[in-house]
């Protein structure tokens, strides 16, 4: 089946770095998301990885390992707005476009 | 770039009626767009993709009659949920996947959502 597991809280502090990390068993591959949704809000996309190892895109990373079903997001100099859920999907074999969501991982910061 | 907008944002009806929710892409064309529902504290739920000239692709257990998805032109999808019941309470989402020309492909931006409250 497809299973895409992350943790489903974490806490940090502001100022600090955190890795939210993003397993998945999927029968096809063909890139991975993650998204970050404030509560009541739509989730706004953070980064695409589809080839093994690490995008950077300003304060956020993001690291991919196809052959261990594993990627983790990576913030760093965590701000307060950056309390919100993270979403890691992966997207599914063929031409259909779909994406493989997994539950989120709520992120509280605190000063 | 990569702009959806959603209409309207927030909705009241009172049960038994229809409510159509739109859904567009302002900057670039869509050939597929999704919808999805949200309820509180839980992930997205995709009910269905909706191919522009073509008929959607509804997810398992989701009801085809009772969520009409319409996705007439390369911009815009409609979502009507018809004789709307207090359970269909949720917040609906629809996101598009640019058809061409944008750096990252396939990639699912969001509309803003649209929070359904059935009396």
């Amino acid at each position: 089946g497809q299973n895409i597991d992350q943790p489903t809280e974490m806490t940090a502090t502001e100022g600090a770095i955190v890795q939210i990390n993003c397993t998945y068993q999927t029968s096809g591959f063909n890139g991975l998301f993650w998204y970050q949704q404030h509560a009541g809000e739509a989730p706004t996309f953070l980064s695409y990885n589809v080839l093994d190892g690490l995008e950077e895109k300003g304060r956020f990373s993001s690291f991919l390992s196809r052959s261990k079903g594993y990627s983790y997001l990576l913030l760093k100099e965590l701000q307060m707005k950056d309390s919100a859920s993270y979403l890691c999907a992966v997207r599914d074999a063929g031409n259909n476009r779909k994406l493989i969501w997994g539950l989120g991982t709520s992120l509280a910061v605190n000063p | 770039g990569a702009v959806v907008s959603q209409h309207p944002s927030r909705v009241i009806c009172k049960s038994g009626t229809s409510v159509k929710i739109e859904c567009r892409s302002l900057d670039f064309q869509a050939t597929t767009m999704f919808w999805y529902r949200q309820f509180p504290k839980q992930s997205l739920m995709l009910m269905a993709t909706s191919n522009e000239g073509s008929k959607a692709t509804y997810e398992q257990g989701v009801e085809k009659d009772k969520f009409l998805i319409n996705h007439a032109s390369l911009t815009l999808s409609t979502l009507t949920v018809t004789s709307a019941h207090p359970e269909d309470s949720s917040f609906y989402i629809c996101s598009a996947s640019p058809s061409q020309g944008l750096a990252v492909t396939d990639t699912q931006y969001f509309g803003p959502g649209t929070r359904l409250t059935v009396l």
